[in-house]
């Protein structure tokens, strides 16, 4: 079974400032994809960024990028010139790419937005 | 835009109680999945369904909990009887098996339930 890890529980970061949250995963697989999903308070879990292991390119989206280094098995991400909206708890999950489509989350982070 | 479909948003219920949680998924989402997320922790997968067949439900508790998804569209998550350890958010979430699948699971806004 796959194991998800997010070590920082809590992060707290400035408005308009860089903050960046960890995750680390153990596979035995080659083939796999990794996400990040956003879970405002009392809102739906969204996604926010995916990326795909056989992919070297590190996904972004807008101000949200990732940093995926498959040898070491960590996904951070990094969200910039943070928003009050960024507000939220944030789980890293990841997916194999065989035909079993479920998630695997990590225990999440929340993170909180100083005005 | 489409969304998952759950209710109650909200139950309180007492020990030894049934208590059930109803989701639609989006319309054409083969795959449907219950998970149930502990204050604070990460959701942990209780079962997936792909049509109206059980793919997944090794970590469902059989003696209480039972799901069902009979016409391979909406389901239903049963707790009977309720304990206190069942306490928490209860998430429903589907996805698409067309191609190319990109994985992403589509989640509803959950059911918390409080067992007194």
């Amino acid at each position: 079974a796959q194991t998800v890890t997010q070590s920082q529980p809590e992060m707290s970061v400035q408005e308009a400032e860089t903050v960046t949250l960890s995750c680390t995963y153990d596979t035995s697989e080659s083939d796999y994809y990794l996400f990040w999903y956003k879970q405002p308070p009392s809102r739906q879990m969204i996604l926010v960024i995916r990326q795909e292991a056989y992919k070297q390119q590190n996904a972004t989206e807008n101000r949200f990028s990732v940093n995926f280094q498959k040898a070491a098995k960590s996904f951070s991400l990094k969200i910039s010139d943070s928003q009050l909206g960024d507000a939220a708890m944030y789980f890293c999950a990841y997916r194999s790419a065989q035909s079993d489509y479920k998630l695997s989350f990590g225990a999440g982070t929340t993170v909180t937005v100083r005005a | 835009e489409a969304e998952v479909a759950q209710s109650p948003r909200y139950k309180i219920t007492e020990k030894s109680q049934a208590v059930a949680f109803w989701c639609d998924p989006i319309s054409g989402h083969a795959t449907l999945y219950w998970y149930r997320q502990i204050l604070g922790q990460g959701p942990e997968l209780l079962v997936q369904f792909q049509d109206e067949s059980v793919v997944d439900d090794s970590q469902l508790p059989k003696d209480r909990f039972s799901a069902e998804r009979l016409k391979g569209v909406d389901s239903t998550l049963k707790i009977q009887p309720a304990e206190l350890g069942d306490s928490a958010m209860y998430l429903c979430a589907s996805s698409s098996d067309r191609v190319p699948n990109t994985g992403e699971l589509f989640f509803g806004e959950g059911s918390r339930l409080t067992v007194l």
